[in-house]
């Protein structure tokens, strides 16, 4: 089982619809990151957090450190949103430096 | 500003040959990390420098990988005997200080035949 799981793996929304994209994972961590990948490789990061909730424009990232779990939301979804969005975390444990990385959600949005 | 830089951007390979891939990080940053990416899954750690010092390799899958950063700046990564699982993207990415945000490069896509 991996230390970090998403879901879903790939998902299709039409312009202007909510998304949720999911993460659990399985270990303490002591900060979680979304990245955005487009096609091509680039990898921008979008949030680093440790507790609660963050928001930039329309993405919006939440967290459950009991629970273990972290959801990225983006509203008034675009097609320029559609890229592949991988959660990372920083275990507490090992090399603080080393994150370990989800598979990634696909989006694509469709006018 | 300019953000980390790789080169080269693809790389084709025939098995048995070495292949050195670049990594240019953001000025005075600190901390400099090296990624693998196969298709279509998430990035795995390689190996993670602070200034020169490597502090930790634990991610590289051979010894035939070799990394790096002499002057605590630009940063080599090394593939000895390239193999054709050794084909995916590597990305470099960087950050300030090593627990703060990583800002990544557009990777080295590398194909070994």
């Amino acid at each position: 089982k991996n230390e970090v799981e998403q879901s879903p793996q790939n998902l299709t929304a039409q312009e202007g619809e909510f998304i949720t994209i999911n993460c659990s994972y399985s270990v303490g961590i002591s900060a979680l990151h979304w990245l955005q990948q487009h096609p091509g490789g680039g990898i921008v990061s979008l949030f680093m957090l440790s507790s609660g909730k963050k928001k930039h424009g329309r993405l919006i990232a939440t967290i459950n450190i009991q629970e273990k779990h972290s959801s990225l939301h983006i509203t008034a979804s675009h097609p320029r949103d559609s890229a592949v969005y991988i959660c990372a975390v920083r275990p507490l444990t090992g090399t603080a430096s080393k994150l370990t990385f989800g598979t990634g959600t696909r989006l694509q949005v469709t006018l | 500003g300019a953000g980390v830089s790789q080169s080269p951007r693809y790389k084709v390979a025939k098995r048995g040959q070495d292949v050195a891939l670049r990594c240019d990080p953001i000025s005075g940053h600190v901390s400099l990390f090296w990624y693998q990416q196969a298709l279509g899954q998430g990035p795995e750690f390689l190996t993670y420098f602070q200034n020169e010092a490597q502090l930790d390799k634990s991610g590289l899958p051979s010894d035939r990988f070799f990394a790096e950063r002499p002057e605590g700046s630009v940063s080599t990564l090394k593939i000895q005997r390239t193999q054709q699982e050794d084909s995916a993207v590597y990305l470099c990415a960087s950050s300030l200080l090593e627990q703060e945000t990583q800002y990544f490069g557009p990777g080295t896509r590398l194909l070994v035949l």
